[in-house]
């Protein structure tokens, strides 16, 4: 039992590149979600699903896109890359009364 | 909207010493759960404890203690007797129940614990 998998840990991206991350759950819920964390900011939400074929926007939505085909899968797509997106980045997957987070992927944009 | 406002960005104490951590939140749903998150220096959000709000009985778990008060929409955190291992970034989180599993997190608040 994995938990909430999260690839790849570490990217550098040129601005303007695109570039998917993913992230994987084996806990069957239905609910999962994407954050970002910037420094003495909290984690902001970015996207989030209720089930499959349904998503929703956060907090911060601009420049991401998703799409959740799988209970288990839940990409986050960076269409064109920008300074302003580095940032660690946490999915997250749960049920209404607890979320369970994966290790983070640290992006770099420069 | 839903909020929660952790004023501390940073708490120093010595080994041994207790730390309180602030949380204040505000909510329009009768029926919400606050979190306690740690981030240590690794950087993984490991899950302290939920409250639910219609449960406000505190709670003691080991050095952890938790004091939930709706009247003051506070949900403050106590590590008694800390530890170097307790160092680390501690954020408070709020989940509506009719927003389903989405959090709103605080800025969290750094805690150092020195030897």
């Amino acid at each position: 039992n994995a938990g909430v998998t999260q690839t790849p840990k570490f990217q550098v991206l040129k601005t303007g590149q695109s570039m998917t991350l993913q992230c994987a759950q084996d806990m069957n819920h239905e609910y999962m979600s994407w954050y970002r964390q910037d420094p003495g900011m909290g984690l902001r939400l970015i996207h989030y699903s209720v089930g499959a074929g349904i998503t929703d926007q956060g907090e911060v939505p601009n420049g991401y896109n998703v799409s959740r085909s799988t209970t288990e899968d839940f990409p986050l797509r960076l269409l064109s890359a920008a300074p302003s997106q580095t940032s660690v980045y946490f999915c997250a997957s749960g049920t209404i009364t607890e979320a369970f987070f994966g290790q983070g992927t640290r992006l770099t944009v420069v | 909207a839903q909020k929660v406002t952790q004023a501390q960005t940073e708490i120093s104490v010595v080994e041994k010493e207790d730390v309180t951590l602030d949380c204040v939140y505000e909510t329009r749903d009768t029926t919400y759960y606050l979190f306690w998150y740690k981030q240590p220096p690794s950087g993984e959000l490991v899950f302290l404890i939920r409250r639910n709000s219609f449960d406000e009985q505190n709670e003691i778990s080991g050095r952890y203690s938790w004091n939930f008060q709706k009247s003051t929409s506070s949900f403050n955190f106590t590590i008694t007797a800390s530890q170097v291992v307790d160092s680390a970034v501690y954020f408070c989180a709020l989940s509506e129940r009719a927003a389903g599993n989405k959090l709103t997190f605080g800025g969290g608040t750094r805690v150092l614990v020195k030897p």
